[in-house]
C-alpha cells in the first residue's frame, strides 16, 4: 500500500539554527500537505503543494514538492522557540497518508 | 466558527467495557476520518467515511467500529476495549480529501486498564 516516510524522527536544534524535515512517498502523489502539532495540541494545517517542483514560503518556512511528486521538504530558517512541535507531511495517492512526523525541539 | 468537536477529551475505562467517542463537525464536510496517534508511529488511520452511510477501513481498523448516519457526526465505537487501544485519538474532517485541508478535533486521550 501507499507509504509516506518522514525523516528525521527527532531533531534538536539551538535557537537560531535552521531545521529541515524530509518526506518521501512510495507512490506518486496528487498533492502533499504539511501540518504542525504543538505539544498537547492537535495537527493544524500549514500548506498544500500541488504542482511538480512547487516551492512555497510562509515567513521563515519554505516548502518544496519534488519534480517527480514523490518527495517534499519543509525548511525552517533561524528557528525560534515558537517552532517547537511535531511536523507531519500527508500525501494523497489513493488515500490521505500521513508520515510519522518529525518532532522539533528548540533549545533557547 | 469552523470546528471539529470530540468528546470526551479524556477517558479512563476498564477492559471490555464498551465505549463511544463522539465526533461532530459544523462545516458540512463529506469526508471524515479517525486516527490514533502513538509515540513513534505517527497518525494511523482507523476508519474513514466518504459520505453518509459510506465507511471504509483504514490501516488499523481491528477492534473499532464506526457509523455515519448523518453528515455531521462520525462516532468511534470500541465494543470491547483492550489495553493496546490506549492511545490518543483524533477525528478529522475534509471537504475534498484530494484537494483540501483536514480539520482535526482536539483529541481524546483514552486509557484502558
Amino acid at each position: 500500500g501507499q507509504q509516506v516516510m518522514q525523516i528525521p524522527q527527532y531533531q534538536h536544534v539551538q535557537e537560531g539554527e535552521d531545521f529541515t524535515t524530509y518526506c518521501n512517498s512510495s507512490t506518486t502523489l496528487s498533492n502533499i500537505q504539511w501540518y504542525k502539532q504543538r505539544p498537547g495540541g492537535h495537527p493544524v494545517f500549514l500548506i498544500q503543494l500541488v504542482k511538480s517542483g512547487e516551492v512555497k514560503k510562509q515567513k521563515r518556512l519554505t516548502f518544496q514538492f519534488g519534480e517527480a511528486k514523490k518527495n517534499s521538504s519543509l525548511h525552517i530558517t533561524a528557528t525560534q522557540t515558537t517552532d517547537v512541535g511535531t511536523y507531519f507531511c500527508a500525501g494523497w495517492g489513493y488515500q490521505l497518508t500521513f508520515g510519522k512526523g518529525t518532532k522539533l525541539s528548540v533549545i533557547p | 466558527e469552523a470546528q471539529v468537536t470530540q468528546n470526551p477529551r479524556y477517558l479512563i475505562t476498564v477492559t471490555g467495557k464498551k465505549l463511544t467517542v463522539t465526533c461532530s463537525q459544523n462545516m458540512n464536510h463529506e469526508y471524515m476520518s479517525w486516527y490514533r496517534q502513538d509515540p513513534g508511529l505517527g497518525l494511523r488511520q482507523i476508519y474513514y467515511s466518504m459520505n453518509v452511510e459510506v465507511t471504509d477501513k483504514g490501516d488499523v481498523p481491528e477492534g473499532y467500529k464506526v457509523s455515519r448516519k448523518e453528515k455531521r457526526n462520525f462516532p468511534l465505537i470500541l465494543e470491547s476495549p483492550s489495553p493496546n487501544q490506549t492511545s490518543l485519538y483524533f477525528c478529522a474532517s475534509m471537504d475534498d480529501p484530494r484537494n483540501t485541508e483536514a480539520f482535526f478535533g482536539q483529541g481524546t486521550r483514552l486509557t484502558v486498564v
